[in-house]
């Protein structure tokens, strides 16, 4: 089955850059999503599509994906991006979630 | 906008049947879409079960598929899962989400863009 590996734990420092990434065996050839979750909140998409922001997602928010890796990015990066973040990709007619990384802004 | 609300029993026996309800509102689900549900276990990360659309197209999670049913009541503007011979490991905060499904001129996509906001679930004796 397919799989998607993410870093569990991403640290930045607040107006820096954090970038978090997804890798699966030629994900570059298939769609990237991200979801955004807060302690106790269902979760939120961010980027779908590799690229394109949800209504309402500040421009902050940014994704690519070539090769075997997406890649979500935060610039300028603000203490309320603190959160769980998964990657997932759509395979075999099935959904795969990343296992999540936790974004700490310090 | 869109909602959607799980609703269902907190508590569940080992070996019998878990069963949820997804009510939605501000959109009709008969218009399209698909309508899934997806788990996250205490303090680890998010878990496909499997979506249905009002055409009849559905997929599941190959891992429960063989205990998965998923639903859609068009009257009632809901859908539901029921997961059978629970155990233990299906402890889970359940959501239920819509899903924009399709293919472009590149690849499939299956982006799950609205949630509802959670219900716990705790199989126990």
């Amino acid at each position: 089955s397919y799989e998607l590996t993410q870093p569990p734990s991403v640290s930045v420092s607040p107006g820096q850059t954090a970038s978090i990434t997804c890798s699966g065996d030629k994900l570059g050839g298939k769609y990237a999503c991200w979801y955004q979750q807060k302690p106790g909140q269902s979760p939120v998409m961010v980027i779908y599509q590799d690229t394109k922001r949800p209504s309402g997602i500040p421009e902050r928010f940014s994704g690519s994906n070539s090769g075997n890796t997406a890649t979500l990015t935060i610039s300028g990066t603000q203490a309320m991006d603190e959160a769980d973040y998964y990657c997932q990709a759509w395979d075999s007619s099935t959904v795969v979630f990343g296992g999540g990384t936790k974004l700490t802004v310090l | 906008q869109v909602q959607l609300q799980e609703s269902g029993p907190g508590l569940v026996k080992p070996s019998e049947t878990l069963s949820l309800t997804c009510t939605v509102s501000g959109y009709s689900i008969s218009s399209g879409y698909h309508w899934g549900w997806i788990r996250q276990p205490p303090g680890k990360g998010l878990e496909w079960i499997g979506s249905f659309s009002h055409s009849g197209s559905s997929y599941y999670n190959p891992s429960l598929k063989s205990r998965v049913t998923i639903s859609i009541d068009t009257s009632k503007n809901q859908f539901s899962l029921e997961l059978s011979f629970v155990t233990a490991a299906d402890t889970a905060v359940y959501y239920c989400a819509r899903a924009d499904y399709g293919a472009n001129s590149r690849y499939y996509y299956y982006n799950m863009d609205v949630w509802g906001k959670g219900t716990t679930v705790t199989v126990s004796s």
